[in-house]
């Protein structure tokens, strides 16, 4: 079955270590999103990338960082820069970023504790 | 103003009840436009596209409006399965990139 995969489900991590949150696709999907979600709040976009080897900054994308070597992967580390960590991680894909009516396909999420 | 804005809630409905959620989005180019459905600390997922024509999934219902730039989603007949957070979706300035409100919540009881 095709799908996103997002590992691991829970993470804990002490103040001040870097993290990589780990996003794989087949889905063949061009364009990667990553989100944070707080307790009773919205999605928040971080990063996406429409293309290998490119990626933008979304709203919040201090303390944070990307890479897209690969089509399939979208590996997301938040750096001890990031002062309020702790949260609910989505990565999202979708095919054909420039396409206005392709909906964006969710893995199901890492949640980050920083103590 | 927020790029999306939605009412909160809750919705307390009864079984059986039509509801209606509105969104409201601030960029008039926005193009491309969803409801998705999140349940308690699940991922998102997709419920509908919206179509400027509108378009309907056997009790989901949504419409675009442009001149007032807002979406609607109509729930006909609710169960108490569609309980859950319905988040709206628009694109920014570009097709890429893609902003949700923060969703409202809707309980359906007995």
């Amino acid at each position: 079955d095709g799908g996103i995969t997002q590992s691991p489900k829970y993470l804990f991590r002490k103040e001040g270590q870097n993290v990589t949150l780990s996003c794989e696709q087949n889905l063949n999907h061009d364009a990667m999103y990553w989100y944070r979600q707080d307790p009773g709040q919205g999605l928040r976009l971080i990063y996406y990338s429409q293309i290998v080897n490119d990626f933008q900054k979304g709203d919040i994308a201090e303390g944070y960082s990307v890479s897209r070597e690969k089509k399939e992967s979208f590996p997301l580390t938040v750096t001890s820069a990031q002062k309020n960590p702790t949260a609910f991680y989505l990565c999202a894909s979708r095919t054909g970023s420039r396409s206005y009516n392709s909906p964006l396909h969710f893995g199901n999420g890492t949640r980050l504790t920083v103590t | 103003r927020k790029e999306v804005e939605q009412d909160p809630g809750p919705f307390n409905v009864p079984e059986g009840a039509t509801v209606a959620f509105n969104c409201t989005y601030s960029n008039s180019a926005s193009q491309s436009f969803f409801w998705y459905r999140q349940d308690c600390r699940k991922e998102p997922k997709l419920l509908m596209s919206v179509y400027s024509s509108g378009n309907e999934d056997g009790r989901f219902t949504a419409q675009l409006n442009r001149a007032s730039q807002y979406i609607s989603l109509l729930i006909r007949d609710s169960k108490l399965s569609d309980s859950a957070t319905y988040l709206c979706v628009a694109n920014g300035g570009t097709a890429s990139k893609l902003t949700f409100g923060t969703g409202t919540r809707l309980q359906v009881t007995l």
